[in-house]
């Protein structure tokens, strides 16, 4: 079966702009959970979604956000970027119950120049 | 708030020798899970291995085990008969047993595998 699917995979963008990014996960999962990978300060939790509702956040400002729909496919956005955003980004999605595998996309890599 | 600290920031093998990654963390969680990832220039992020807290049997997959000390807070990674294919960028994570609980990631161990 299909992977965990990220769009896209690189992507520029400026200062001050704002940008989507996509994560289809494995059929029949439902939730996805999204990750900021930066060299400074690793891999790091932004949120996470299950049935269209986020159910935990990581430490992050307001300018990131995400949704999920009724599909389980999830969208993260960035407003008002700044350089320091620039980062590899990661979702992953699990079938939700308790104890159960994530499996992880190859990532969407923002670079903010 | 839990962390995990990998104090071993390069490791280098020779191919179909054995290595040990280590990994400590830290939590006042009584049940938890605590996995081995394999980040290679992919990107993906592939799951090597698992251990649930309340195993006191520690978990093999092939090459790969570990050696869980839950009241020490270790948990190592050692790969087996090295191979090229296992170079990559590893990672240690804590997840809590709650239901919406996060990864908490190390800060990954980068593994070359010399010919």
């Amino acid at each position: 079966k299909a992977g965990v699917t990220q769009t896209p995979r690189y992507l520029i963008k400026t200062r001050g702009q704002q940008v989507t990014l996509s994560c289809s996960p494995i059929s029949g999962h439902r939730s996805v959970s999204w990750y900021q990978q930066t060299p400074g300060q690793g891999l790091q939790f932004l949120f996470e979604y299950f049935s269209e509702t986020q159910r935990n956040k990581g430490n992050f400002p307001g300018r990131f956000s995400g949704r999920q729909f009724s599909n389980s496919r999830s969208e993260m956005n960035v407003s008002t970027l700044e350089l320091g955003d620039s980062a590899l980004y990661l979702c992953a999605s699990s079938l939700a119950r308790q104890g159960d595998n994530y499996t992880f996309g190859s990532g969407t890599r923002l670079t903010v120049v | 708030a839990q962390t995990v600290t990998q104090s071993q920031p390069e490791m280098s093998v020779q191919e179909a020798e054995t290595v040990t990654l280590s990994c400590t963390y830290d939590t006042s969680e009584s049940d938890y899970y605590l996995f081995w990832y394999k980040q290679p220039p992919s990107r993906q992020m592939i799951l090597v291995i698992r251990q649930e807290a309340y195993k006191q049997q520690n978990a093999t997959e092939n090459r790969f085990s570990v050696n869980f000390q839950k009241a020490a807070k270790s948990f190592s990674l050692k790969i087996s008969d090295s191979q090229l294919g296992d170079a990559a960028m590893y990672f240690c994570a804590y997840r809590g047993d709650n239901y919406g609980q996060n990864f908490v990631f190390g800060p990954g161990t980068r593994l070359s595998v010399l010919p």
